[in-house]
Formats: C-alpha cells, sequence, structure tokens
C-alpha cells in the first residue's frame, strides 16, 4: 500500500462547479496534513494545512477523519485559475519534517 | 527577491557524467530539503539538513551527495549519472525543520540524461 494515496484523475469540471478530492494515508500516528498544489511545471505551493476539526478558507475546506485514515478537499464556486495539480501531503516523520506526497489529482476546470 | 533559488533551471548531460545542482534560500530557515519528482510526476524526499546536519537520508544511491557549507545553501551533486536519474530536482526550506511548517520550494532543476 502506498504511502499516501490520490485519484490521479484528471477531474473536468465546468466553471462555477463544485468538485472533491480524497486522499487516504497509510500511517495511523501521522499528525500533520496538508494540501498543496502545483502548477504545470512550476514548484509545489501550500494550498492550506488540514486541522482535526476541519477547516475552510475562501472557496476550500479541507477535512480530516483519522479514524479512516482520510483526508478530503472541497472547492467550491470553481474558478478557470483552480486548474492545476493537487497533492495531498503527510507528515510522516517523529519529531521532524518528512512530508511525504501523495501523486497528486489533476484539475481542470473549463469555461 | 526569490525566497528558495536553484541553479540550474535546466540540466542536460551525458551518461556517466558529473554534475551539481545548486540551492540558496535567503529566508533565514534553519531546514533545507531535496526532493526528486520524477516522470510520473512523484515528488520523493531525498534528503534533509537541519543547521548543517543531515537529518533524512531516504535510502537515495551514494552517487548523491549533498552539501551543506552554511544553513543557507544545500548543494547537491551527482556522481557517473544514469538514465533513471532524469527528473525534476526541488529545493525546499522550512523554517524550523518540525512537524506542522510550511515548505517552501524552489522553481526546480530540470535534470535529462542522455
Amino acid at each position: 500500500r502506498k504511502e499516501v494515496e490520490q485519484d490521479p484523475g484528471p477531474f473536468n469540471v465546468p466553471e462555477g462547479a463544485t468538485v472533491a478530492f480524497n486522499c487516504t494515508y497509510s500511517n495511523s500516528a501521522s499528525q500533520s496534513f496538508f494540501w498543496y498544489r502545483q502548477d504545470c511545471r512550476k514548484e509545489p505551493k501550500l494550498l492550506m494545512s488540514v486541522y482535526s476539526s476541519g477547516n475552510e478558507d475562501g472557496r476550500f475546506t479541507a477535512q480530516l477523519n483519522r479514524a479512516s485514515q482520510y483526508i478530503s478537499l472541497l472547492i467550491r464556486d470553481s474558478k478557470l485559475s483552480d486548474s492545476a495539480t493537487y497533492l495531498c501531503v503527510v507528515n510522516m516523520g517523529t519529531g521532524f519534517q518528512k512530508l511525504v506526497f501523495g501523486t497528486g489529482t489533476r484539475l481542470l476546470v473549463s469555461p | 527577491d526569490t525566497a528558495v533559488s536553484q541553479t540550474p533551471k535546466y540540466l542536460v548531460t551525458q551518461m556517466g557524467n558529473d554534475k551539481s545542482i545548486k540551492c540558496e534560500q535567503n529566508l533565514g530557515h534553519d531546514t533545507m530539503y531535496w526532493y526528486k519528482q520524477d516522470s510520473k510526476k512523484f515528488l520523493k524526499i531525498m534528503f534533509s539538513y537541519n543547521n548543517k546536519e543531515l537529518i533524512i537520508n531516504e535510502t537515495v544511491p551514494n552517487r548523491f551527495s549533498p552539501k551543506s557549507p552554511d544553513k543557507a545553501h544545500l548543494n547537491l551533486h551527482i556522481n557517473s549519472l544514469e538514465l533513471g536519474d532524469s527528473a525534476v530536482y526541488f529545493c525546499a526550506s522550512s523554517r524550523t525543520g518540525s512537524t506542522n511548517e510550511k515548505l517552501f520550494f524552489g522553481s526546480g532543476t530540470q535534470l535529462s540524461v542522455l
């Protein structure tokens, strides 16, 4: 089993749609979780951290289910500029940062 | 000013050659990393350094040798390059290296081994 698993997509959605991505992770002891965004031929950039109680940042909502070892990202009112690859990231280090990245889910938002 | 800068952006070389990639961060961070993103876009950690000390070495072949002359720099030297080394290499940094910190990535070095 991969340490962090995501559906690679692509997810093709029209502007204004709501889309959700899921991710599962293997290490039940993991404590820190993130979503990063990577545009084509660019470096990954932090989109948002994922907190146990769930958190929202504008049109983006992240959820964590520790019992199921599952993380989700919801994007509401999709924009063309949301087209990118969304990377689920889990810290697998104990006491230090060792981020393990999923292979990413590609999102294409069309007019 | 670019926070994490790496050079060169593109590197094309022959099998068997030795090459280096340089990375510098001007954020005052203590921890720096090298990640490799292969042709399937899978991003995997190779090394991390905290204040010039090696923290993570992810079973990378010893042809890869990171060097950190100071905490603002982490260079990657690769000996006897192989076809399978072709990838995009990303340098990154974080403030202290603790578990919930944001990583700042450089723009990547695309290495092509012919």
